[in-house]
């Protein structure tokens, strides 16, 4: 089965600051994707950023972008000029590109941005 | 930009009763999805839906737990004899082409049960 790790509870970063926020997987699955979704106090979930697993190159969304590293099994987002609306929990997740319908998620990081 | 509309927003329901949680997916999506997240949790799959029939579910969806589309835009969540243990928040979601491009998530249900 599908684990996806995030090992960070909580984090905080500085306003304008950079914070990486990281994230572990394990499947033995070759075709699948990555994502970022981010959950702001409204608890809505919204998607932040996607990695393709048979890309290379780092997805970037504006001041969002990854670090894929396939055979590390590692997908880490960071978050550039942070500001006090980037403030959410961010939930990392896994979905099989021809396996199961699911999405397996991390357990989230809370992250708050200090003025 | 195209919205999962879920709805109500928020339903108290005594233990017991029965409950329906409704989703308006995004009109071209043909996947679709429940899932809960109890406070403070993580957000777990309940069940995924393609092609007018369950594709998958998991040990959560038990036979308490129904999913139907009645009507081509609809897609309910029914859960026959709440129990405490059922309040959560709801999310329904869909997507385009399974996990492809991710999925959109509606704004959720959150459900008390007393």
């Amino acid at each position: 089965a599908q684990t996806v790790t995030q090992s960070q509870p909580e984090m905080s970063v500085q306003e304008a600051e950079t914070v990486t926020l990281s994230c572990t997987y394990d499947t033995s699955e070759s075709d699948y994707y990555l994502f970022w979704y981010k959950q702001p106090p409204s608890r809505q979930m919204i998607l932040v950023i996607r990695q393709e697993a048979y890309k290379q190159q780092n997805a970037t969304e504006n001041r969002f972008s990854v670090n894929f590293q396939k055979a590390a099994k590692s997908f880490s987002l960071k978050i550039s000029d942070s500001q006090l609306g980037d403030a959410a929990m961010y939930f990392c997740a896994w979905g099989s590109g021809a396996g199961s319908y699911q999405l397996t998620f991390g357990k989230g990081t809370k992250l708050s941005v200090i003025p | 930009e195209p919205e999962v509309t879920q709805t109500p927003s928020h339903q108290v329901t005594q233990m017991g009763q029965e409950v329906i949680l409704r989703c308006v997916p995004i009109s071209n999506h043909l996947y679709f999805y429940w899932y809960r997240q109890i406070l403070g949790q993580k957000v777990e799959f309940l069940v995924s839906f393609y092609n007018n029939e369950i594709s998958e579910k998991s040990e959560i969806f038990d036979d308490q737990f129904s999913v139907e589309r009645p009507d081509g835009s609809n897609f309910t969540l029914k859960i026959r004899s709440t129990k405490l243990e059922d309040s959560a928040m709801y999310f329904c979601a869909s997507s385009v082409d399974r996990a492809r491009y991710g999925y959109t998530f509606g704004s959720g249900t959150r459900l008390t049960v007393v």
